[in-house]
């Protein structure tokens, strides 16, 4: 099993959509969650951090259920430039990345 | 904007020889991270090295080593390159141990194997 696991994707949706992605991960002992954004050749970017009461930045809302060991990030009101690869990382030094979902906004 | 830059950008090599990739940081970060993405995957973590000694290790052979030098700046080298080492190796800076923030990642090296 890996240890990150996400949506394998692709989602094309509408401009306006709300969209959700999921993660799983497989260590109970880690504290530390993140999703980044990665556009197409480039360096992965921090997207927002993952607290346990869950936490929103505008439009993105990231949520952590540790005893299911899930993550989630929805995404609403869905804009053009949003269209990337998501990825769900988990720890701190060693950061573990799933293999990414990617999204693709469409006017 | 994070202040990681990485060279070379691109380099092509040919299987069995030795590649050598560049970090630095504008300002010193005492803790830096190296990970390995193949197209269509996310990053893997091959190691980080915290005031020039090795820190932590993922599920890379030994033919993958580093250096941290006392500016902070950091190489990775890879012996006997493989085909399968063709991928986009990306440095991260951390703010260093007991940090809560996250890492960021430079612009990465992409480098094809032949």
């Amino acid at each position: 099993r890996k240890e990150v696991e996400q949506d394998p994707g692709p989602f094309n949706v509408p401009e306006g959509a709300t969209v959700a992605f999921n993660c799983t991960y497989s260590n109970s002992a880690s504290q530390s969650f993140f999703w980044y954004r990665q556009d197409c050749r480039k360096e992965p970017k921090l997207l927002m951090s993952v607290y346990s009461s869950g936490n929103e930045d505008g439009r993105f809302t990231a949520q952590l259920n540790r005893a299911s060991q899930y993550i989630s990030l929805l995404i609403r009101d869905s804009k053009l430039s949003d269209s990337a690869t998501y990825l769900c990382v988990v720890g701190h030094n060693d950061m573990r990345f799933g293999a990414g979902t990617r999204l693709t906004v469409k006017p | 904007e994070t202040g990681v830059t990485q060279s070379p950008t691109h380099l092509i090599k040919t299987r069995g020889q030795q590649v050598t990739l560049r970090c630095s940081s504008q300002s010193g970060h005492n803790t830096v991270s190296w990970y390995q993405q193949a197209l269509g995957q996310g990053p893997q973590f091959i190691f980080q090295y915290y005031r020039e000694e090795e820190n932590g290790r993922g599920n890379f052979p030994p033919r993958f080593s580093g250096l941290q030098f006392p500016n902070y700046s950091s190489e990775l080298n890879v012996n006997a390159l493989e085909l399968d080492d063709s991928a986009l190796y990306l440095c991260a800076r951390n703010p260093g141990r007991g940090g809560e923030e996250t890492q960021y990642f430079g612009p990465g090296t992409r480098l094809l194997v032949l």
